[in-house]
């Protein structure tokens, strides 16, 4: 079983708290994903690192900004939430491969924010 | 054009039939090719890989890939009530720097 972490597993916030979701692995992986995902759509890319202090915005524009200070590490944060920002975020690590293979992607539970 | 294309489904087979999931894709230089199930409420967990043209086997799974025609499809055979769920077909892609493209899934429902 996949050791990755994700807290709060549901957040229910008013429009512009700022907020921190926390993602952890055990794995010791390099590589390391936030993907958003609403319900029957595809999964989003936003963020991901290579590695400690690497970060790089997805493919799917973000208001959150994240940050990598530690290997098993990857808060991802909002500034100012707003209804647009409901949606279920997931956080993913994989070991690091070659440039030509991904690998397996090791999700966890998820953060499902609701903001009112 | 999606770069990854599913049927949403749902596809409905008995339970012990054979389920056939299919997925297209645009990036003709991808070269791997993955399923994920997840389950209502869970998390993405990958279930089948493959990087060449041809047929891999893993159990009651098979994926299939043709990279001719752009082509990747899951089969499960004796399909169990258990088995319901979405399947996320995921490419690599070139063109978005080599990271994980995802389709929106095939919810599959096996009715005992």
């Amino acid at each position: 079983e996949a050791d990755i972490y994700q807290t709060p597993r549901y957040l229910v916030i008013g429009t512009g708290k700022k907020i921190t979701l926390e993602c952890s692995q055990t794995m010791g992986h390099d590589k390391m994903y936030w993907y958003q995902q609403d319900p029957g759509m595809e999964l989003h890319l936003i963020h991901y690192s290579y590695g400690v202090n690497s970060t790089e915005k997805g493919d799917l524009s973000s208001e959150s900004t994240v940050s990598r200070i530690r290997t098993e590490h990857f808060p991802l944060t909002l500034e100012s939430a707003r209804p647009s920002h409901t949606s279920q975020y997931l956080c993913a690590s994989s070991e690091y491969g070659s440039t030509l293979f991904t690998g397996e992607l090791f999700f966890g539970e998820g953060s499902r924010l609701t903001v009112l | 054009q999606k770069e990854v294309e599913q049927n949403s489904g749902p596809l409905s087979v008995p339970e012990g039939a054979i389920a056939s999931l299919n997925c297209t894709y645009s990036d003709r230089g991808s070269q791997s090719f993955f399923w994920y199930r997840q389950y209502s409420g869970k998390s993405p967990e990958l279930i089948m890989s493959i990087y060449s043209n041809g047929d891999k086997e893993d159990g009651r799974f098979t994926a299939q890939l043709n990279k001719a025609s752009q082509y990747v499809s899951l089969l499960i055979r004796d399909s169990q009530p258990s088995d319901s769920a979405t399947y996320l077909c995921a490419v690599n892609s070139l063109e978005y720097g080599n990271k994980l493209v995802f389709g929106a899934g095939t919810i599959l429902r096996v009715k005992s």
